[in-house]
């Protein structure tokens, strides 16, 4: 079975510090998403990093592949308020010839003004 | 911009009752999911399905029975629901993607209650 562990689950902090969550694995992936998701609402995808070592910007925020393609990080530069939210990393992989995302278990993020 | 549509929001349900969820989507998608969300435990595949007439077992799909007659709709059944089915269910498509990466389009989520 192949596991995404995320961390950390929880984390508060206050308006314009800087935080990273991490995304780790044993198991090497074709490429990796993140997802956002809102309160009653549906994963909204962040972004697609597919090559390892790969570096992806989105205003404030950075994701990075590792070079092995097992894990990869999340990074938020001055967080504001509109950050909040439950990030998701997954992986995507082979199963039974189709393409299956395997889910980490998610960050909920609280960024306090 | 409905996107994909799931019907209903919520449903409260007594242990061995069934229902059936429905998913809809009108971007044409080649690839649908369902998804089940628990807290702590992230999403896990339920069932999914690579085009119209088709359907696959995921990751826990004990439990649960699938449907897609139509290529826009992607039925989840619960025959005798259970208390340990008591979740959020997301369904999600994707078009056919020729490499891997491709993005997921959810819906809002169902939440369902087995007492």
């Amino acid at each position: 079975t192949q596991l995404l562990e995320q961390s950390p689950q929880f984390l508060s902090i206050q308006e314009g510090e800087n935080l990273t969550v991490y995304c780790n694995s044993s198991s090497v992936f074709s490429s990796l998403q993140w997802y956002r998701q809102e309160p009653g609402e549906g994963p909204v995808l962040l972004v697609t990093v597919v090559t390892g070592g790969e570096v992806k910007k989105l205003k404030r925020l950075t994701f990075q592949f590792g070079d092995a393609r097992k894990d990869s990080s999340l990074h938020i530069t001055a967080a504001q308020p509109g950050d909040t939210g439950l990030y998701l990393c997954a992986g995507a992989t082979l199963f039974q010839g189709a393409q299956k995302l395997v889910f980490g278990q998610g960050t909920r993020l609280t960024i306090n003004p | 911009n409905a996107g994909v549509t799931q019907t209903p929001k919520f449903r409260v349900l007594k242990t061995g009752q069934s229902m059936t969820l429905l998913c809809a989507q009108d971007m044409n998608h080649e690839y649908m999911y369902w998804y089940r969300q628990d807290p702590g435990m992230g999403l896990r595949l339920i069932h999914y399905s690579v085009g119209e007439g088709t359907t696959a077992k995921g990751e826990v799909p004990d439990g649960y029975n699938v449907s897609r007659l139509k290529k826009q709709n992607f039925l989840l059944g619960l025959e005798s629901a259970a208390p340990s089915q008591t979740s959020v269910y997301f369904c999600a498509s994707r078009p056919l993607a020729r490499t891997y990466g491709g993005e997921l389009f959810f819906g809002e989520g169902s939440r369902l209650t087995v007492l």
